[in-house]
């Protein structure tokens, strides 16, 4: 079984479209993360929420909205799609300090 | 304000040879420092952590990583390279702290390891 899981895997639309990627972990951890992966395979963390509240909210614009109904999911919607929004995003998770578990990413294409 | 360094884009290394991947970090504090490898088109996998204790750590696929406090450093290793270990490795650096939640990992820049037969 995956432990986190993120659909789609890959997802190509057009500019100014609203696309949402759904992120599920089975592993009953209380913090979800959304990292970004740009076309130079640079990872920067965008929000990381525990038990469903926002924790982190690093420099994204107000186009992306997290959304957690519970702490298992943490979806990630993205308003007027422009062409910079094109890179792979993973959902991550963790229980302790220590360790996060990402998913197997969705790459999002934007023409 | 917490930073990794890969000053590495690339590493060839001859099959059956070691390898040695490099990370520095820069943290506040004393660090929880990770490595993890993404293979094409895959997610990202966890290697091996350091959180205290031994300065050697060992990890999944035969890897190791040695913490040095003096040089702020991550060096990944493994004594014989296997063809299969081609792929792009994250060193990574969480700050310690009080709140899980509150914490979050930096990554380096990533380097691409290529093995050769």
């Amino acid at each position: 079984d995956t432990a986190v899981s993120q659909t789609p895997k890959y997802l190509v639309t057009q500019m100014g479209n609203d696309k949402s990627i759904k992120c599920e972990q089975n592993l009953g951890h209380d913090t979800m993360y959304w990292y970004k992966q740009d076309s130079k395979k640079f990872l920067k963390i965008m929000f990381s929420y525990n038990n469903k509240e926002l924790i982190i909210n690093e420099t994204v614009p107000n186009r992306f909205s997290p959304k957690s109904p519970d702490k298992a999911h943490l979806n990630l919607h993205i308003n007027s799609l422009e062409l910079g929004d094109s890179a792979v995003y993973f959902c991550a998770s963790s229980q302790d300090r220590y360790t996060i578990y990402f998913g197997e990413g969705s790459w999002l294409t934007v023409v | 304000a917490q930073s990794v360094a890969q000053p590495e884009d690339q590493v060839n290394v001859a099959e059956g040879n070691p390898l040695t991947v490099k990370c520095t970090y820069s943290v506040s504090g004393n660090p929880y420092l990770f490595w993890y490898v993404q293979y094409p088109n895959r997610g990202l996998q966890f290697l091996l952590k350091y959180i205290t204790g031994d300065n050697l750590v060992k990890g999944s696929y035969g890897f190791e990583a040695e913490f040095n406090k003096s040089q702020t450093s991550f060096h990944l290793k493994k004594p014989s390279a296997l063809v299969s270990d081609s792929a792009l490795y994250f060193c990574a650096v969480r700050d310690r702290g009080n709140n899980n939640a509150g914490n979050m990992l930096t990554f380096g820049g990533g380097t691409r390891l290529m093995v050769k037969p």
